[in-house]
Parts: structure tokens; sequence; C-alpha cells
């Protein structure tokens, strides 16, 4: 299996702030990468696919970017509604595996 | 809009069995893959299994390989999962999600998830 480390674990911000959330992958998976946001109690909602195209409805302040073994999802300015729990997660090989998950939490 | 709802979650003992439901709305759901994915409390996304648009075709990861079953019947829009010899560390939420594309394993939509307790 392929692992996935996501970091930082917790990441403190304030709202307006830029954020930078990271994935790295065992061996090369090309673009094969999602992004997924979490908030407490709900399911995750997809974000990002391919690396770096946005789901529909996700807005133009999250971005992605990368390829092979380094994976970048940036929020250009935070809003209250994106304080939540961040993963990525590939899809090159089976079984698709997680990041261990990032807290965006209120400074 | 799409909608995928979970049932089946419960307190079990351990050893025991449970089969989880998920039914599907709002989609041609014989069109597509669906996975079956956990969260044990406080932790984070574990895939657990996947099954063709047909049902031709399974896969499961290494920690529910022959203790747990995927099965879907397109005639009722249904996805389920069997699951036997029950452990602890399967006490989680369970989510059904749908493959975003076939032999593509991202996930563009998921269920509310069932909470399984595995205790005795």
């Amino acid at each position: 299996a392929i692992w996935v480390t996501q970091s930082p674990p917790l990441l403190s911000a304030s709202p307006g702030d830029r954020v930078t959330i990271s994935c790295r992958m065992s061996q090369g998976i090309s673009s094969y990468l999602a992004w997924y946001q979490q908030k407490p109690g709900k399911a995750p909602e997809l974000l990002i696919y391919a690396a770096s195209t946005l789901q529909g409805g996700v807005p133009s302040r999250f971005s992605g970017s990368g390829s092979g073994t380094d994976f970048t999802l940036t929020i250009s300015r935070l809003q209250s509604e994106d304080f939540a729990t961040y993963y990525c997660q590939q899809y090159y090989s089976l079984p698709p595996t997680f990041g261990q998950g990032t807290q965006v939490e209120i400074k | 809009q799409v909608q995928l709802v979970e049932s089946g979650g419960d307190l079990v003992k351990p050893g025991g069995s449970l089969r989880l439901s998920c039914e599907a709305a709002g989609f041609t759901f014989s069109d597509y893959y669906m996975s079956w994915i956990r969260q044990a409390p406080g932790k984070g996304l574990e895939w657990l299994s996947y099954i063709s648009s047909a049902g031709s075709i399974m896969y499961y990861a290494d920690s529910v390989k022959g203790r747990f079953t995927i099965s879907r019947d397109n005639a009722k829009n249904s996805l389920y999962l069997q699951m036997n010899s029950l452990r602890a560390e399967d006490t989680a939420v369970y989510y059904c999600a749908r493959d975003a594309m076939a032999t593509k394993e991202f996930f563009d939509y998921w269920g509310q998830g069932t909470l399984v307790t595995v205790s005795s």
C-alpha cells in the first residue's frame, strides 16, 4: 500500500490567512490525488481531485498543486466556514489511502 | 440531488455479525462503482471495499478481507456490507460513498454514516 504522510496535523490560523497543507506519498502517484474537507459530525466532502481540479461548487479560494510524491492544498483567504479537518487521498493504486488529516483551528 | 443513506449500525459483541445498508437516490446507481469507508472515533479515514457497477468486481482492504463482504442490488438502488467476526477495532462510523469515476477510487458523494460499536 502507498503510505500518505500529511502535515501539519494541527494548524492554527486566523480568518483571512493563507494556509497550506502538505501531503507526501511513499511512491509516485502522478496526479491521482484528492482532497476532502470534514466538519465535526459530518461526512467528508470532496474539494479537489486530480491534484488540482476543483470539484463543482467549491470556492476558488481552494487550490491544489503537485505531482509525483509531493502535493499541497492552499486556502488563499481563510473564512470562518473553512475551519475543519482536511484529508488527502491517493487513488493511484489499490487500496486507496488517506493522509492522517490536518485540523485547521481558529487561532 | 444525490443522496446516500446508511443504516444498520448497532452495538454488537465481539465475534458477532452485522449488515449495513446504503440506499441511493438522485443518480443512476447502476452506473457507478461504490465503496465503504470507515472512521474510528477521533481517527482518520480508512477505505474498506469497493464493488463495480454491475457487482462483478470487488476489492477489500487487508484489514477486512475474509470477514466483510460487499454487495449491491441495482434493482433496489442499494449497497450492502456484511460484517462478520467483528472486533473491537471495527468500532467506527461507516460511510458509503460513490466512486466518482469507474476504477478511479476517489469519492464525490458520501452518506451521513452509521455507527458500529463492537463491545462486550
